[in-house]
């Protein structure tokens, strides 16, 4: 099946560090990739939807400068948290679908804990 | 915007018991995903299923997209089941994804 690889997996750092975490589809051609952010004991909540080669397009209240996305490549995106602070804290999950309408199913990566100190 | 309901939001089953997971949601839906978030936060895809039944083991999900609801059934529950279970739809001309607030199964021996 579909693989969805997501790095790191754990990050602790300061505060106003900046964090990447990239998301890559191993065995397909990724069209459109989100990024969602999980609280404990939450649902995730979608932060940004990304389509390969154009810039990403953020839910409302969805800091754009503070949550940078790249999506670069069919195989590749990144979400840059710029100068963190702890109430960046959360569960990152990224997720892929290939090419096709909205009616192919989305492959998740395994999630990045952030904490910042 | 789409509304997605999950229940019941917390269940307890011992083990070998079967349950019944539910989800609603408020309009047509052109993608529908079952997934199981296990205790590390992995979510596994459990089913894809826009419309109609599919069976996978002791799991087995339901989709009557003309009475917006899906349903994800459990047999012979085994504790490994324990995690919490997301329904997230597609609505038809967007493409982005809603989550339901979940089900969180426990499985006691």
């Amino acid at each position: 099946g579909a693989v969805v690889s997501q790095h790191p997996s754990w990050v602790i750092c300061k505060s106003g560090t900046s964090v990447k975490i990239e998301c890559r589809s191993l065995d397909f051609q990724a069209t459109t990739m989100f990024w969602y952010r999980q609280f404990p004991k939450q649902s995730l909540m979608l932060m940004a939807t990304s389509n390969e080669g154009s810039k990403a397009t953020y839910e409302q209240g969805v800091e754009k400068d503070k949550f940078l996305i790249n999506h670069a490549s069919l195989t590749l995106s990144t979400l840059t948290v710029t100068s963190a602070h702890p109430e960046d804290s959360s569960f990152y999950i990224c997720s892929a679908r290939g090419r096709g309408a909205s009616n192919q199913p989305q492959h998740f990566g395994d999630g990045t804990r952030l904490s910042i100190l | 915007g789409i509304q997605v309901e999950q229940s019941p939001p917390d269940l307890i089953l011992q083990e070998g018991a079967n349950s019944t997971l539910r989800c609603n949601f408020s309009d047509s839906v052109n993608n529908l995903q079952w997934f199981h978030q296990n205790p590390w936060g992995q979510l596994i895809n459990l089913f894809y299923i826009p419309s109609g039944t599919k069976q996978n083991g002791r799991l087995s999900a339901t989709t009557v997209a003309t009475e917006r609801y899906s349903l994800l059934y459990i047999s012979s529950s085994q504790t490994t089941d324990s995690g919490v279970y997301f329904c997230a739809v597609v609505i038809r001309g967007y493409q982005k994804v809603t989550f339901g607030i979940g089900t969180k199964l426990q499985v006691i021996p």
